[in-house]
């Protein structure tokens, strides 16, 4: 079956402008989750949704960056006024979240966008 | 808060080599443990993993037991192939979001 998609592959943006990074997760998956991974590093969360709420937004840098899942399904992660230090691989993940502790739940990720802010 | 320490790399290794790569952890509460792995040009996929203590995630010939009194959750294979050239990532998750460690890169020469 298909997998977690993001789109786009790789975003190249001005220092300043605001980009949108969309991701689909696996049908049927009610949780889902954004991961940041800078270069040779391993990824970091951002935030957590259940179903449409986000329910977990810890990871979170600072106010430039949001996250909604309107309908529980697709995700976008927006960030306004990009830094250059926002250059990374943005990380997509899906799991059932059905499971009575969450924290066994497989993560199945995407491909990644890769932000590049000049 | 959570961490995850494994061993820098690269590790490079000759086919048919024994792999050991270290993971430990600090956690509250109780974890699952888990190995990803990405190969080149690839997502990250999952590997292996253990819910509770003493249990042993495996998968392609890749191994790794819970360890909670060591805090650990080394991994392991017996031979290696060139085509098991790639990073692995040890991560835990104690409520919902997965903490990484950096990252461990293994290159197999034929």
């Amino acid at each position: 079956g298909a997998g977690v998609s993001q789109t786009p592959s790789n975003k190249v943006t001005e220092k300043g402008k605001y980009v949108e990074l969309r991701c689909d997760p696996i049908s049927g998956h009610t949780a889902l989750y954004w991961y940041r991974q800078s270069l040779g590093q391993g990824p970091e969360f951002l935030i957590y949704f259940q179903g449409t709420g986000a329910a977990d937004d810890s990871g979170l840098p600072n106010d430039r960056f949001f996250a909604v899942r309107p309908e529980g399904s697709v995700s976008t992660l927006k960030i306004q006024r990009t830094e250059r230090g926002d250059s990374a691989v943005y990380l997509c993940a899906s799991s059932l979240g059905a499971s009575g502790r969450s924290g066994t739940d497989t993560q199945y990720f995407g491909p990644g966008t890769r932000l590049t802010v000049l | 808060g959570n961490s995850v320490t494994q061993m820098e790399g690269p590790v490079t290794l000759s086919e048919e080599a024994f792999l050991t790569i270290n993971c430990t952890y600090t956690a509250t509460g109780y974890p699952s443990l888990f190995w990803y792995v990405q190969y080149p040009g690839e997502g990250l996929q999952l590997l292996l993993k253990a819910t509770k203590a003493d249990d042993k995630g495996s998968n392609k010939g890749f191994e790794a037991t819970y360890r909670k009194e060591t805090t650990s959750f080394h991994l392991e294979k017996g031979s290696v192939q060139v085509s098991d050239s790639a990073v692995y990532f040890c991560a835990l998750n104690a409520g919902n979001m997965l903490t990484f460690g950096g990252g461990t890169r293994l290159m197999v020469k034929p």
